[in-house]
């Protein structure tokens, strides 16, 4: 099982700002498998980015995805109120399917 | 729109049973791979278990040890998880998710959960 680590554990910024946030894999894993995700209290869980820098659908530029092999990284540029939230990085695997980093929580 | 709507949470002793349900609309049910996920308190996201299209593949987490089995009925564009012999541990929201279409397998639609309560 491949460990995902997210970094900082909270990240607190104004609006504006630009956020950056990490994930890192215990292993080499394929860009292709890692998915970023913003999580609102309550809410569904919201799918920002796929295959390490595709937006999906809906998704406004200012949220941007890079990195691979073992470094990944979610930017959010001009930080807004509504982006308050705690995002986490997925990775897709033979066993597990899917496991998530821990998470990383963005106060504005 | 894409819409999951999970329902059939609540409380529950230790050692009981509960079945939770995920009604999809918006799209066409029987073409997607389905996921369950739950979050546990104060914890991150955990992958449950997996279904395919047709219900010909299914997966779980190794941590369940046969205690939850998945199913769906495309007919009632319904997705299911029926959980036994529940623990404290098992307390959490669970979410249906489904995979997506193409490409690479990754989640891209949520439900809002259904919270989950294994206590005496």
């Amino acid at each position: 099982e491949i460990v995902l680590t997210q970094s900082p554990g909270t990240l607190s910024l104004s609006p504006g700002e630009r956020a950056t946030l990490s994930c890192r894999a215990g292993q080499s894993l394929s860009r292709s498998y890692l998915a970023w995700y913003q999580h609102k209290p309550g809410q569904a869980p919201r799918l920002l980015i796929y295959s390490a820098i595709s937006r999906a659908t809906g998704i406004p530029d200012r949220f941007s995805g890079s990195g691979s092999g073992t470094d990944f990284t979610l930017t959010i540029s001009r930080l807004e109120p509504d982006d308050v939230a705690v995002y986490y990085c997925q990775q897709y695997g033979s066993s597990p399917r899917y496991t998530f980093g821990q998470g990383t929580k963005l106060e504005i | 729109e894409v819409q999951l709507v999970e329902s059939g949470g609540g409380l529950v002793k230790p050692g009981g049973s509960l079945r939770l349900s995920c009604a999809a609309s918006g799209f066409n049910f029987s073409d997607y791979n389905m996921n369950w996920v739950r979050q546990a308190p104060g914890k991150g996201l955990e992958w449950v278990s997996y279904i395919s299209s047709g219900s010909h593949f299914i997966y779980y987490a190794d941590s369940l040890k046969g205690r939850f089995t998945i199913s769906r009925d495309n007919a009632r564009n319904s997705l299911f998880l029926q959980m036994n012999s529940l623990r404290a541990e098992d307390t959490a929201v669970y979410y249906c998710a489904r995979e997506a279409a193409v490409g690479v397998p990754h989640t891209d639609y949520w439900g809002q959960g259904t919270l989950v309560t294994v206590s005496s």
